[in-house]
This record gives structure tokens, sequence and C-alpha cells, in this order.
């Protein structure tokens, strides 16, 4: 199916621990972003991607890698999950760099670090 | 730096009636684009509305249209004709002209009574 899919859902795992979101789309989108959604902060920019090989940080990058080897896939790595980086973690994607261009989003993921 | 404020936390609104969720933004820009956010309990962002700040005349969309006061950095939401599944979170929206400076606001989770 076309759209943007994030995988797991759900995700519980222990401090400390490297853990890799995922994140593909089919729509062949050039730019692809990473968002975390906490309570009392809305949605914060983690990192996002112009295109293949080309990321860039945005407003909370740290504790955060990413790649983007192909265009449809944009993975987000806690190389060493802390507690604070419990959050739904989204993934967008849009045909610019300017959100007037729509973002679409996927169902997000629910991490938990313990 | 840029911020978005969202003093209603939550609110509620019987069916069929009207409801303005607020939003109000601090920036040194003159040229930017505005947007409404709509995260039902599924978790899917959804675009309700955009206003660019160049444009006075304000966006409509059905039921959903904005009161935006550029002087004042004010870009309400009004939902007219409430229905159930309007029931949400919303999230009020700021792009700059660089994209790193995407800004949401915390939310307001929308309630609508039967």
């Amino acid at each position: 199916d076309a759209g943007i899919t994030q995988s797991p859902r759900y995700k519980i795992t222990e401090t400390g621990r490297q853990v890799t979101l995922m994140c593909h789309q089919t729509w062949s989108h050039s730019y692809m972003f990473w968002y975390r959604q906490d309570l009392g902060h809305g949605l914060r920019l983690i990192y996002y991607s112009a295109a293949a090989d080309i990321t860039d940080k945005g407003e909370v990058p740290d504790g955060y890698v990413v790649s983007r080897s192909k265009t449809e896939n944009f993975p987000l790595t806690l190389e060493s999950a802390t507690r604070s980086q419990t959050s739904v973690y989204f993934c967008a994607s849009s045909e610019s760099r300017h959100l007037n261009e729509k973002l679409f989003f996927g169902s997000g993921t629910q991490l938990s670090v313990l | 730096a840029q911020t978005v404020t969202q003093s209603q936390p939550e609110m509620s609104v019987q069916e069929a009636e009207t409801v303005t969720l607020s939003c109000t933004y601090d920036t040194s820009e003159s040229d930017y684009y505005l947007f409404w956010y709509k995260q039902p309990p599924s978790r899917q962002m959804i675009l309700v509305i955009r206003q660019e700040a160049y444009k006075q005349q304000n966006a409509t969309e059905n039921r959903f249209s904005v009161n935006f006061q550029k002087a004042a950095k004010s870009f309400s939401l009004k939902i007219s004709d409430s229905q159930l599944g309007d029931a949400a979170m919303y999230f009020c929206a700021y792009e700059g002209t660089s994209y790193d400076k995407v800004i949401f606001g915390p939310g307001t989770s929308l309630s609508v009574i039967p």
C-alpha cells in the first residue's frame, strides 16, 4: 500500500540499549523528518533529510542518529536509550522543504525506556 | 527564538455548537506560514487548515476557519457545527523561512459532548 509506514508501533526497551525505529515511504518524497511528541511540548523536530545521504539536525538531535541510504527509508537510532527518550516518535515526508507543501505523517511509534 | 503557545490544554464543546481554539506565536519574521493539525486517538496527524502570513484573508475549510491577526500574532481556529469526530488533539504550528524553524504548539485536547 502506498503511504508512510513506521515500525514498530510499540516498543519497550531498557536504559542503555540501542533501538532503531523504522520509517518507509512509497511516494519518493525528497524530504523526510523525525519528530518526537511529548505532553506539553507538542511535536519537536529531531532530524530531517533533504535527499538520500543528506541529513541535518532539528531542534532536539542529541542522543539520536539517522541515516538515509535510500530515498524511501529514514531510520532513527537511539544509540544508548535513556528514560528521557520515552516518547511517541513520528516520521513524516513531503515533496519539498517547506511545511506548506503538506507533511504526510506515519502512525507513530510509542517508545518506552525503562 | 520563535515560540508557539496554546493556552488551553483542554476544551469541550457541545455537539453542533461552535468552539474556538487559541494560538499565539512570537516571531520577528514577516513571511511565514501557520497551520492547524488535528490528531485523533488513532495518532494520525491530519492537516486541517493553513494560512500564509502575507494573505490578509482568513483561510476557511468547510466547518473550519481561522482568525488570523498578524499584528497581534494570534491564529485561532473556529470549528462550527461541532461533530463527534472533531474530538482530538489540535496543534498549532508555525513555519519560518528555514525548515528547522518549524515549531508546534503544545496542543489543545478537544472533547465533543453529545
